[in-house]
């Protein structure tokens, strides 16, 4: 079963506006949510993280919103650059796991200049 | 470079061979993760060490998969008898208990298995 979910497969933004990426998960032990980032060729790196016991986390253009109750994540990127092209993935984990990551599908992010 | 090292990056195989990949991870970091990849798909767990103990294996993907890490630094994982289903990405990360749990993990490149 897929227990974290990316329903949009890409996006397509311009320059200087704002990105949205959504994430939905099921499993209600995740205790720690996160975002990466992947270039082509590229391993993932790690973009932001949010605990459960926050709705809120901010990192200069990037924040991540986190509503349990939905089960929903966002990514929000402002202002949107090109080189936020990427594919995206949506992250959770349980603490008592040991790091171990549920990954979403990804979404295709381009940034048109 | 510090980062977490994967060799070979690209591997490509007659069905029914045997691979191995090897992975170094971040210095510091005693935990290492492996996981595995397909086109369109987000990576997906396999098993994890905790400087030389496996700590989890049953999301390795059949008895044909199994990975090292005998002295708790670099770890192997290999793929006996390797299918056409087998093509993949392979990734490996690491990570270091902090005081503060983030769930961070430092990910390589990959190696790209081809099973022809």
């Amino acid at each position: 079963d897929q227990q974290v979910k990316q329903n949009s497969p890409s996006l397509s933004v311009q320059e200087g506006r704002i990105s949205i990426l959504n994430c939905d998960y099921t499993n209600s032990m995740f205790d720690y949510f996160l975002w990466y980032k992947k270039y082509p060729a590229e391993g993932p790196t790690f973009l932001i993280s949010i605990s459960s016991i926050k709705d809120k986390n901010e990192d200069g253009r990037f924040t991540v919103f986190l509503n349990k109750s939905a089960k929903h994540l966002s990514l929000h990127i402002v202002p949107s650059q090109p080189g936020d092209s990427a594919v995206y993935f949506c992250a959770a984990s349980e603490e008592t796991s040991g790091s171990r990551l549920t990954f979403g599908e990804g979404t295709q992010l381009t940034v048109n200049p | 470079d510090t980062g977490v090292s994967q060799d070979p990056r690209h591997k490509i195989t007659k069905r029914g061979q045997n691979v191995t990949f090897r992975c170094d991870p971040i210095s510091e970091h005693n935990r290492l993760y492996w996981y595995r990849q397909t086109l369109g798909q987000g990576p997906e767990f396999l098993t994890y060490f905790q400087n030389e103990a496996q700590l989890e294996k049953s999301r390795l993907l059949s008895d044909r998969f199994s990975a090292e890490r005998p002295k708790g630094s670099f770890s192997t994982l290999e793929i006996q008898r390797t299918e056409q289903g087998d093509s993949a990405m392979y990734l490996c990360a690491s990570s270091q208990p902090q005081r503060e749990y983030t769930g961070e993990l430092f990910f390589g490149e990959g190696s790209r298995l081809t099973v022809l």
